[in-house]
């Protein structure tokens, strides 16, 4: 079955809103994940990854924060633009040896933000 | 750099037939991997490598067939399209040291088998 989902599969805002989406994980051994963005006809496009020795990372505009007691992961993205419009994955890592090999993807949460 | 490129861009095949998806790399990376996304869904593993001469299956292989010969290429094969192979295609690469790694993706293979 799916180890790696989101809760839900849209989350629609309003420009300069600050916006949530989150995703469970089902693995506890996994050790690294990772958010992308998928535009329509593009493959991913990487945003933001954390290990999970770590709480909380933040980028431009983004921050990710992981609760490995309850195996849940959530982007936050901050003043949200029409251009963030897209799909959104998280994916972890089910590499043996590696991290980053082997990513396990969810299903996504379309993100469409109207102005 | 051209970064990762997918070869061709929209394939249609009979049921039966075998075809060859091309990935390539230029930025040295020792990881690739190729996924599948169907509509509404997330990508699934279908085949990795680690580094040249070295493949492993991920979560759906059947089917699907690769090698790794050059540090560059990372062909998938189909050996006998079937409908249920109708998808689009991505590779991926990334380096497997560092702080991070994070996979680059490439435009994707729209495959429709009839």
């Amino acid at each position: 079955g799916e180890s790696v989902g989101l809760h839900l599969p849209t989350l629609s805002v309003q420009e300069g809103d600050n916006s949530i989406i989150n995703c469970a994980y089902s693995n506890s051994a996994s050790d690294y994940f990772i958010w992308y963005k998928q535009e329509s006809g593009k493959g991913p496009q990487f945003i933001i990854d954390i290990r999970s020795n770590m709480d909380k990372r933040q980028g431009q505009r983004v921050t990710v924060l992981l609760n490995k007691t309850v195996k849940h992961l959530s982007l936050q993205i901050a003043a949200t633009q029409p251009g963030d419009s897209a799909v959104y994955f998280c994916a972890e890592n089910r590499g043996a040896n590696q991290a980053g090999t082997a990513l396990i993807f969810g299903k996504g949460t379309t993100l469409s933000v109207s102005s | 750099n051209a970064g990762v490129t997918q070869t061709p861009k929209f394939q249609v095949l009979k049921t039966g037939q075998s075809m060859t998806l091309q990935c390539a790399q230029d930025m040295n990376h020792e990881y690739m991997s190729w996924y599948r996304q169907d509509p509404g869904m997330g990508l699934r593993l279908i085949h990795y490598s680690v580094g040249a001469g070295i493949t492993d299956q991920g979560e759906v292989p059947n089917g699907y067939n690769v090698s790794r010969s050059t540090t560059e290429d990372f062909p998938l094969r189909l050996l006998s399209a079937a409908p249920s192979q109708t998808s689009v295609y991505f590779c991926a690469s990334s380096r497997t040291s560092g702080r991070t790694y994070e996979q680059y993706f490439g435009p994707g293979t729209r495959l429709t088998v009839t």
